[in-house]
């Protein structure tokens, strides 16, 4: 079975700072994808990056990286300069990539972020 | 519209009623999904369509829930005599594809609340 942890249930980050939300997963899938998502308060789940098992680089979009260690089964999520408007939940998930597992994600608990001023 | 759009946006209703919630997904997106947000729970799937057939049923919680797609593009997800516990956030989602890196995009939700 999938399973992803997230062990921040809250996180805070100075204004202009960089930080990483942790994430850990486990499967028995030789392939995968891993997914961040981002939850403002007014309830939307915003796609933010991805990652899939056999890429050999980690993904980047902007100010978001995806540090991802295989061997350690973990998919941490860096925001560079932090702005205010990065307050929000952030759910990182994974699922597998075979045709027949149908693409459903699997989500961790979320980690709360709260930028300050 | 560009993204997902789910309706009603707020739904209250009496222990014991049926309800019925809307999802219209990106025009051209194959794969549509449900999931159900809650406290306790976290976020959990529901069911999976490709096209209009259901192949993943998996996460519907009891015979109580029930999904449709028709024309490869509208679903409805029914909740038959609600139970206090059915009350949650029900997110649709959908895909290009149901595989890959396709990531899935999310519609705002429909706030469920049953008294």
């Amino acid at each position: 079975a999938q399973k992803i942890t997230q062990t921040q249930p809250g996180m805070f980050v100075q204004e202009k700072e960089a930080v990483t939300l942790d994430c850990t997963y486990d499967t028995s899938d030789p392939s995968y994808g891993l997914f961040w998502y981002k939850q403002p308060s007014s309830g939307e789940m915003i796609f933010l990056i991805y990652q899939g098992s056999y890429d050999q680089q980690n993904a980047t979009e902007g100010r978001y990286s995806l540090n991802f260690q295989k061997a350690r089964k973990s998919a941490n999520l860096v925001i560079s300069a932090s702005q205010l408007g990065d307050s929000a939940m952030y759910f990182c998930a994974m699922r597998g990539r075979h045709y027949n597992q149908g693409g459903k994600l699997i989500f961790g608990q979320g980690t709360e972020l709260s930028v300050k001023p | 519209g560009a993204g997902v759009s789910q309706s009603p946006s707020n739904k209250v209703t009496e222990k014991g009623k049926d309800v019925e919630l809307r999802c219209d997904p990106i025009s051209g997106h194959t794969a549509l999904y449900w999931y159900r947000q809650s406290l306790g729970q976290g976020l959990e799937f529901l069911i999976y369509f490709q096209g209009n057939s259901a192949p993943d049923k998996s996460g519907l919680p009891s015979d109580r829930f029930s999904a449709e797609r028709t024309g490869g593009s509208v679903s409805t997800l029914t909740i038959q005599r609600t139970q206090q516990e059915d009350s949650a956030v029900y997110l649709c989602a959908s895909s290009l594809a149901s595989t890959g890196d396709q990531p899935q995009h999310f519609g705002d939700g429909t706030r469920l609340s049953i008294l």
